[in-house]
């Protein structure tokens, strides 16, 4: 069974405090791996992807990378307005063409 | 363009009513999606379409029903609605082409009682 899992569930930083979140995942055959940003009442907005171990994409003070196991995304000098859930999904070769989600880790940028 | 958008935004339901949840995309794209969000659990994929006329299962599409009519519009259909279908439904999609990132919509919280 595909498994994707987050961690930490929660990680409250200061603001200027950079930091990492997890995303290991357990697939067969994977297509490409995804992160999400979702505020608090609101639809989950898309930030990256990545296909393929080594890649790095970048956007604003978020960095993600990917290997074969896992993934990360790293937050520099964080602000308050970088405060969220962070959703990791990946989509995987055959099945159901969906994304399968972790629960997501909840980020607190305290001022 | 106006993306992914669902009505309602809220809604309750009794025990064993129905509803219709709407869902619209102006972007074109082939392939939309329907996911319940649970508190503390990751989004769940009830069911999907990869174009007007095609839809298929997903993992949790017991209690639920949809149809594919146009390439804009994907209603998903509760029927005898139950409190274990309490839940914020989203709606997403994805054009397709070799691309799997998927753009969702801002949801609709269901409260079954």
């Amino acid at each position: 069974e595909d498994q994707v899992t987050q961690s930490p569930e929660a990680l409250r930083l200061q603001e200027g405090e950079s930091s990492s979140l997890n995303c290991s995942y357990t697939v067969s055959g994977l297509r490409g791996l995804f992160w999400y940003r979702q505020d608090p009442g609101k639809g989950p907005e898309f930030l990256f992807t990545l296909y393929s171990a080594g890649e790095e994409k970048e956007k604003e003070r978020l960095k993600a990378t990917l290997t074969k196991k896992e993934s990360f995304l790293h937050i520099t000098a964080p602000k308050p307005e970088d405060s969220a859930t962070y959703l990791c999904a990946v989509h995987v070769a055959g099945g159901a063409d969906g994304l399968t989600f972790g629960k997501g880790t909840h980020l607190i940028i305290q001022p | 363009n106006a993306g992914v958008t669902q009505t309602p935004k809220f809604r309750i339901l009794k025990i064993g009513q129905s509803m219709t949840l709407q869902c619209t995309q102006d972007m074109n794209h082939n392939y939309m999606y329907w996911y319940r969000q649970d508190p503390g659990m990751g989004l769940k994929l009830i069911y999907y379409s990869v174009g007007a006329g095609i839809t298929d299962k997903g993992e949790v599409p017991n209690g639920y029903n949809v149809s594919r009519s146009t390439t804009e519009d994907f209603p998903l259909r509760l029927e005898l609605a139950a409190p274990s279908q309490t839940s914020v439904y989203f709606c997403a999609s994805n054009k397709g082409q070799g691309t799997y990132e998927q753009y969702f919509g801002p949801g609709t919280r269901l409260t079954v009682t």
